[in-house]
Parts: C-alpha cells; structure tokens; sequence
C-alpha cells in the first residue's frame, strides 16, 4: 500500500505571495491532518478534515487555510506568505473512522517552505 | 489544560547503553498514546502505540513503552541503543485531537 505523499517537496516563495501544498493520503484514510514543523516552535498542528469536513483546526491565522476533496486528498493555502512562515509542513493520514477515535496517523515526508 | 510534555529536550547516550525518554500527559482521561521518530529531514515514523491493555507496549526497531496511569506517563525504553536510533522522539496523545510533545533530539555516542 503506498504512503503518504505530498507535493512538492521544496519550495521557494517571496513574502506576499500565496502557496498550496498538496497530500495525497493512504488508500482508504478518510482523515488528513497538517502541521507545521519549525525549530523554534516545534510541531504544530494546522488542522484536520475528515470526510471534506474541517473536524480540527489549531491556533493558525486566517491565512492559512485547507481543503479536503471527495478522494480524501487534501490541499493547504497559505496567503500573504511571511517570513516566520519557513518550516516543514507534514501531512498525515490516518484511519480514523468516527469523532472522537484517534487511530495512528501516517506521515508524509513533508513540504519544506523556504520564504525570503 | 491538555498538555504532552518531554522534559528532556536532548539526551546522549553511549552506543549498547540502556534508553529512556520521559513523556507525561495531562488529561481528564485516559487518552490514545503514540510515541513517533523523526530522522532528519524526513517525516514521522511510528514506533508504537497503547490504547487499552497491556500498559507495556511493544513497537518496531526494538523499543518499548509503558504506560503508567498513577504517573500520567509514557515513557519510552530500548535495552540497548544502536548508532542508528539517533533521531528525534516525538511522544503524541490522541483525545480529541492529536498533540506532539515537544520532542527529544537523542544523540548516539560511538
């Protein structure tokens, strides 16, 4: 069964532009979580869909926002980019079959964002 | 509030010595409980997981964790470490949503 995957891998913006990065998840995962991962702030979670529904959404501004599509694969935007906005950005999947059941998430390996 | 917490941000331990990394939750309940490795560059790979059960849990590569609910701990164990567990460790609770503690950069002395 293939994994996780996310395109693209790298990416290099300038501050204002807008980017979206794309997760393909597991066959038959019907949840996709984003975060962020930077040295100083460690792993963050962005937000989950499950079924193209947002269940989750952590502590992000408005600029960032997703989507999930009917075949469960899922897309970040983020606008008005910023420089503090330079991190690894994983996605997982996961099995998760019902609110409030949280089966192991799968990770991708990642979308680094360089902005300057 | 709910909260993961690694009290260790870095730990180095000698190659065939004895691993432990801390993980301790704050919950109103027993949650779901992951512990992840990170290679550098590279997204997170699960080592294992406790649910139910067995409060001693084995996982992949070696490793084992027990779960201590009196301690609200988690904490992750490997008998002898090789050059190659140098990663970083991610211990994760599942609730109502996914939190990642902060992480332990384990160095590998030869």
């Amino acid at each position: 069964k293939a994994g996780v995957t996310q395109t693209p891998r790298y990416l290099i913006k300038t501050r204002g532009q807008q980017v979206t990065l794309s997760c393909s998840p597991i066959s038959g995962h019907r949840s996709v979580s984003w975060y962020q991962q930077t040295p100083g702030q460690g792993l963050q979670f962005l937000f989950e869909y499950f079924s193209e529904t947002q269940r989750n959404k952590g502590n992000f501004p408005g600029r960032f926002s997703g989507r999930q599509f009917s075949n469960s694969r899922s897309e970040m935007n983020v606008s008005t980019l910023e420089l503090g906005d330079s991190a690894l950005y994983l996605c997982a999947s996961s099995s998760l079959s019902s609110a409030g059941s949280y089966n192991e998430q799968f990770f991708g390996p990642g979308t680094r964002l360089t902005v300057l | 509030a709910q909260s993961v917490t690694q009290p260790d941000i870095h730990i180095t331990v000698s190659e065939g010595a004895s691993l432990e990394l801390r993980c301790n939750y704050s919950y109103g309940a027993t949650p779901y409980l992951f512990w992840y490795v990170q290679s550098p560059g590279q997204g997170l790979q699960l080592l294992l997981k406790y649910f139910s059960g067995d409060t001693l849990v084995q996982g992949i590569k070696g490793f084992e964790a027990e779960f201590k609910r009196s301690q609200s701990s988690f904490n992750l164990r490997k008998p002898s470490v090789h050059w190659s567990d140098a990663a970083e460790y991610f211990c994760a609770v599942g609730y109502n949503d996914m939190r990642f503690g902060a992480g332990t950069r384990l160095t590998v002395k030869p």
